[in-house]
């Protein structure tokens, strides 16, 4: 797991509360994602950043702010979070989005409670 | 981005090889078909890869039909540990977008 860490590994917050998840790479990769995955359902992926772009935002309520300050280091700030917030978010770094193949690798994971 | 089909669960016994099959009738002529494993609550582990030819590492082995409508993913030897959901995707290099489905629950028995 030293590839890519996400901290914390747990969280637990209330809908009022404001929160950030970290994730860092050591894999020299110049693109991060943001993927979701509620109980029981496929991961979904939320944002894409590549070398510091962000090129995709997938539809995100604006309740979740991802901040890219450079290739290694993605974060996702939360704020008034809903309880169906409540997931299993996951980061994952790529080589670079720049056609053919750019294989991603995940972290372990932030278990995120909103009660 | 190519939909995949795959069944939703297998049952393989240790020790023998553990065949998932994958269809992508979709895929488009830059999608390499990737699988990755998630062991429960864990972030998705990368397998292998491929664009046309058969593709082996350490830990499996990529069989694409010469259609590339379906691909095979092999595990030689399966073991306990390599009981997970296994995906199969169509990702292209040019968007970064890996589309999850379901996947396939293995289950390794004794």
């Amino acid at each position: 797991e030293t590839g890519v860490t996400q901290t914390p590994r747990h969280l637990v917050m209330g809908m009022t509360n404001k929160k950030s998840l970290k994730c860092e790479q050591h894999l020299g990769h110049n693109a991060m994602y943001w993927y979701k995955q509620s109980a029981k359902k496929p991961l979904e992926l939320m944002f894409v950043y590549n070398f510091k772009e962000q090129t995709e935002n997938n539809s995100v309520p604006s309740r979740f702010s991802p901040e890219c300050p450079n290739s290694s280091h993605l974060f996702l700030h939360l704020h008034t979070l809903q309880p169906e917030d409540s997931a299993l978010y996951l980061c994952a770094s790529s080589p670079g989005i720049r056609g053919g193949t750019d294989t991603q690798y995940f972290g372990p994971g932030t278990r995120l409670t909103v009660l | 981005d190519a939909k995949t089909t795959q069944p939703p669960s297998m049952d393989c016994a240790e020790g023998r090889a553990a065949n998932l099959p994958c269809n992508h009738s979709t895929i488009s002529g830059n999608e390499y078909v990737y699988w990755y494993r998630q062991i429960h609550s864990q972030g998705p582990q990368y397998i292998i890869h491929g664009l046309k030819n058969n593709e082996t590492n350490e830990m499996a082995s990529l069989i694409i039909t010469e259609d590339r409508k379906s691909s095979t993913l092999i595990l030689p030897h399966a073991t306990l540990r390599d009981t997970a959901v296994y995906y199969c995707i169509g990702g292209s290099g040019n968007t970064g977008k890996l589309i999850f489905g379901q996947g396939t629950t293995l289950q390794v028995k004794p």
